[in-house]
C-alpha cells in the first residue's frame, strides 16, 4: 500500500530552524513528485512547492520561495521541508503529498501525509 | 494566478439529499480540475480528477463535470459519511491553487 508518514508536532520559536519530512513507501518513489501543502484557518490550503524525488527538479510558489526549502534524498524515499528562521506566521498544518501521474508535477494529489503541525511562538 | 471561487461555502442538507457545489476559476483551464474531501483532524481525500473522472475506490455517488471556468461536484444521495469539508483544485498551471471550501453539515 502507498504511505507517507510524516514527521510529528514541532514546538518551535521564532527565528529557529526546523526541518520536517515526509518518508514514501508502496510505490517506486523516485518516479512520482511530491508536494508540500499548508491550511490555515486563514488562508485555507496552499501549495508550496513540489519535488520530483529523482532528480531534486523542484517548483516553488513565489509566495513560498525563499522562505523555504524542499529537498528529497531518494536513497531513503524521504522528502524535507526546511526553514532557517520560522517566524509565527508559518505555524500551520503541513502536509506532503504525491501527485498521481508518473513524472507529473502538474497533477493532483492522490495520497498524503497525515499532516505535520507546527506551532511558532514566543 | 488562478483563483477559484467555490459556491456556497456552506451548505446543509439531510442523508439521501443530492448536493451540487461549484468552483468558479478566474481562468479557463481546460479539464485540469480536481475535487478533495477532508474530515476535520484528517488530510484531504481525492475524490475526482480532470474533472469528471473518478479516482479509484471512491463510491459512485460522486461526480464531477465542467470544463473551462465552471465545475461542479455532486454528491447523488448524501450518506453519514459525507459530511465534510470539500475542495476544489486547479492543476492547469503553476501555482497550483485550491477553492476555499464547502462544508457540508447536517440539517
Amino acid at each position: 500500500d502507498v504511505q507517507l508518514i510524516q514527521s510529528g508536532v514541532e514546538v518551535k520559536k521564532p527565528g529557529e530552524p526546523l526541518e520536517i519530512s515526509c518518508k514514501g513507501s508502496g510505490y517506486t518513489f523516485r518516479n512520482y513528485w511530491i508536494g508540500w501543502v499548508r491550511q490555515t484557518p486563514e488562508k485555507g490550503l496552499e501549495w508550496m512547492g513540489t519535488i520530483s524525488p529523482g532528480d531534486s527538479d523542484t517548483r516553488y510558489s513565489l509566495s513560498f520561495q525563499g522562505q523555504v526549502t524542499i529537498s528529497a534524498d531518494k536513497s531513503i524515499n524521504t522528502v524535507y521541508l526546511q526553514w532557517t528562521s520560522l517566524k509565527a506566521s508559518d505555524s500551520g498544518m503541513y502536509f506532503c503529498g504525491k501527485h498521481l501521474g508518473m513524472k507529473a508535477s502538474l497533477d493532483p494529489f492522490d495520497f498524503w501525509g497525515q499532516g505535520t503541525l507546527v506551532a511558532v511562538s514566543s | 494566478d488562478i483563483q477559484l471561487t467555490q459556491s456556497p461555502s456552506f451548505l446543509s442538507a439531510s442523508v439521501g439529499d443530492r448536493v451540487t457545489i461549484t468552483c468558479r476559476a478566474s481562468q479557463g483551464i481546460s479539464s485540469f480540475l480536481a475535487w478533495y474531501q477532508q474530515k476535520p483532524g484528517k488530510a484531504p481525500k481525492l475524490l475526482i480528477y480532470a474533472a469528471s473522472n473518478l479516482q479509484s475506490g471512491v463510491p459512485s455517488r460522486f461526480s464531477g463535470s465542467g470544463s473551462g471556468t465552471v465545475f461542479t461536484l455532486t454528491i447523488s444521495s448524501l450518506q453519514p459519511g459525507d459530511f465534510a469539508t470539500y475542495y476544489c483544485q486547479q492543476v492547469d498551471s503553476f501555482p497550483l491553487t485550491f477553492g476555499g471550501g464547502t462544508k457540508v453539515d447536517i440539517k
